[in-house]
């Protein structure tokens, strides 16, 4: 099946820093990815959806200034966390929108395996 | 507005009993698709099963099993004979179509106790 990579896994990083964090499709290109966050012992909350060559879209409450997110391609996103903070630490997860052979009604969604972002 | 609830926040069962996970959804399309997702420490989300709005036949797979009543809203998870492995946080999950954002909802912890 179709796979999705996130890189890194796990991040410490001191507060006022960037981090960078990484999602990419193996097997297939992706259109559309998903960003979302859960923190400790919560659900997954939806952050952001990214599309390939435009601008993502926020979901309120989201700062897009300090969530920065790249689909430059059809294969990676980058969401970039500027200036973290404490309460920034979270678990972040994408996921990936596969249309197989453009045939919409076999699309499906592929989760990544997370990344843990620790804010010191 | 698309919601999920999962009303049980914490559930214990000892070893080899059966354990039903509840999920109840809203959702005002004619067409959606509910899963479910186990979440083992690690965080990775494992998927389960996918179900969409016309098919409304139960499903069995080993030892889970899923009922799906639209009358109800509802798509319940059964694990029977419980086992240590399947300790871990369920989450339900709705979506407009396969490809859009999905909702989760708040998710259960599952221990399974030897």
């Amino acid at each position: 099946g179709a796979v999705v990579s996130q890189h890194p896994s796990r991040v410490i990083c001191k507060s006022g820093t960037s981090v960078k964090i990484e999602c990419r499709s193996l097997d297939f290109q992706a259109t559309t990815m998903f960003w979302y966050r859960q923190f400790p012992k919560q659900s997954l909350m939806l952050m952001a959806t990214s599309n390939e060559g435009s601008k993502a879209t926020y979901e309120q409450g989201v700062e897009k200034d300090k969530f920065l997110i790249n689909h430059a391609s059809l294969t990676l996103s980058t969401l970039t966390v500027t200036s973290a903070h404490p309460e920034d630490s979270s678990f972040y997860i994408c996921s990936a929108r596969d249309v197989p052979s453009g045939v919409y009604w076999k699309e499906t969604q592929y989760f990544g395996p997370g990344t843990r972002l620790l804010v010191l | 507005a698309q919601k999920v609830t999962q009303a049980q926040t914490e559930i214990s069962v000892v070893e080899k009993e059966d354990v039903t996970l509840d999920c109840v959804y809203e959702t005002r399309d004619t067409t959606y698709y509910l899963f479910w997702y186990k979440q083992p420490p690690s965080g990775e989300l494992v998927f389960l099963i996918r179900r969409n709005s016309f098919d409304e036949q139960n499903e069995i797979s080993g030892r889970y099993s899923w009922n799906f009543q639209k009358s109800t809203s509802s798509f319940n998870f059964t694990i029977t004979a419980s086992q240590v492995v399947d300790s871990a946080v369920y989450f339900c999950a709705l979506s407009a179509n396969t490809g859009n954002q999905f909702y989760f909802g708040t998710g259960t912890s599952l221990t399974v106790i030897p």
